[in-house]
């Protein structure tokens, strides 16, 4: 079955400590991308790849970081620099270029 | 610059009631439109798009169509369920941008 996983679905950690957020798709999608969801709130965007080795800011880059290095994978890390980083975090990738975009399960973030 | 925008919820209906959802856009140029739909605790799903105008997408009951002269993709359904019960959201991508462009989200509830 294909499709995009995110693991684990819920995280919990002390603030001041960096925490990867993994993500993984076997779609074969070239573009993927992570956003944050806050309770009542739409979707805004964090970052975004459209290829192997390269990635954007989107409109909340401020706090997190990102890698591309494998078709596949696009891990998040929420640093110690984010303030609010308890919320939502969904993964989603597609065709280059599409507006389609597929979902994984998402990763509920809680800092204490 | 280019923007969509939802009514508010939550919508509260009864089993078997009809359903609009409102979806309004700005945009400079020709966008595709989508509605997405997230279910409690999960990630979001496409629920059906079109990209041009006139055009209707359809998909599981619901149907929505992206008027120009209005600017609008209204999602509706003849006869809701209590499992339609979730939030969705109208997008838009404009053909020279990766990204889409989401609105708030509306919450649905149904009511048996």
């Amino acid at each position: 079955d294909g499709g995009i996983t995110q693991s684990p679905k819920y995280l919990f950690r002390k603030e001041g400590q960096n925490v990867t957020l993994s993500c993984e798709q076997n779609l074969n999608h070239d573009a993927m991308y992570w956003y944050r969801q806050d309770p009542g709130q739409g979707l805004r965007l964090i970052y975004y790849s459209q290829i192997v080795n390269d990635f954007q800011k989107g409109d909340i880059a401020e706090g997190y970081s990102v890698s591309r290095e494998k078709k596949e994978s696009f891990p998040l890390t929420v640093t110690s620099a984010q303030k609010n980083p308890t919320a939502f975090y969904l993964c989603a990738s597609s065709i280059q270029g599409a507006g389609e975009q597929y979902f994984g399960p998402g990763t509920r973030l809680t800092v204490t | 610059g280019n923007s969509v925008t939802q009514m508010e919820g939550p919508v509260t209906l009864s089993e078997e009631a009809f359903l609009t959802i409102n979806c309004t856009y700005t945009a400079t140029g020709y966008p595709s439109l989508f509605w997405y739909v997230q279910y409690p605790g999960e990630g979001l799903q496409l629920l059906l798009k079109a990209t041009k105008a006139d055009d209707k997408g359809s998909n599981k009951g619901f149907e929505a169509t992206y008027r120009k002269e209005t600017t609008s993709f209204h999602l509706e359904k003849g006869s809701v369920q209590v499992s339609d019960s979730a939030v969705y959201f109208c997008a838009l991508k404009m053909i020279s941008n990766y990204q889409l462009i989401w609105g708030a989200g509306t919450k649905l509830i149904i009511k048996p």
